[in-house]
């Protein structure tokens, strides 16, 4: 089974300073990997994937995320922060089975976005 | 406008009394799931559908029933719901179930329940 472990439950950080979001999953075979942000009161939405092909995936509003494989890591990265951007940050794991069959989202325990004016 | 809708929004209750919180999509998916959200816990899945009249266990099913009767409804019932319960609910589907029909998943807004 895969699971994922994010590092820091709450991450304060100043507007317009950068901020990494540390993801790190634990899985046996190829797996695909999310970042879903949730604002307050509302539900998740994904913000972006890794499936396949380049390693650096981005976000229309400026976040980016890159697999690493050997570190099996997908950490969040926006070099700007905004008020905004405060929000809680979930990063998710599927494995990517070759065949048939249903596959299941593993979240993350989520990461609290402080942007401090 | 493409959506998942829950209702209600808000539910407070007391222990023992049946209810159900109500999922559906306009989106033609197969495959809906329930999650709950509790602090510091992330979200864990309670159960999910590959399609009509298929259903099955996810990670936390203890204490909760689905039903699969119509592609576009997926409910989940409390039949006597207790204080470990009360927790942030959402409903999610996707297209498909398997890998090769992967696309984005959709999440509702969220039913927050109080059990007393």
């Amino acid at each position: 089974a895969q699971s994922v472990t994010q590092l820091d439950s709450q991450v304060p950080v100043f507007e317009e300073a950068p901020v990494e979001l540390r993801c790190n999953y634990s899985s046996s075979v190829s797996v695909y990997l999310f970042w879903y942000v949730q604002y307050p009161n509302q539900g998740l939405q994904l913000l972006l994937k890794y499936l396949s092909g380049s390693t650096l995936v981005e976000s229309i509003n400026g976040f980016e995320a890159e697999f690493n494989k050997s570190q099996t890591s997908f950490h969040l990265r926006k070099p700007s922060v905004h008020i905004s951007d405060t929000a809680e940050y979930f990063c998710a794991v599927s494995v990517a089975y070759s065949g048939a069959g249903s596959y299941q989202l593993t979240f993350g325990k989520g990461t609290k976005l402080s942007v401090i004016p | 406008e493409a959506q998942v809708t829950q209702n209600p929004r808000y539910l407070i209750t007391v222990t023992g009394k049946k209810l159900t919180v109500t999922c559906s999509q306009n989106m033609n998916h197969e495959y809906m799931s329930w999650y709950r959200q509790d602090p510091g816990l992330g979200l864990r899945q309670i159960y999910y559908s590959m399609n009509v009249e298929v259903t099955d266990k996810g990670d936390v099913p203890e204490g909760y029933k689905v039903s699969r009767k119509e592609k576009r409804n997926f409910p989940l019932i409390l039949e006597s719901p207790s204080p470990n319960q009360t927790s942030l609910y959402f409903c999610a589907s996707r297209l498909g179930a398997g890998v090769s029909s992967y696309n984005e998943q959709f999440f509702g807004p969220g039913t927050r329940l109080t059990v007393l």
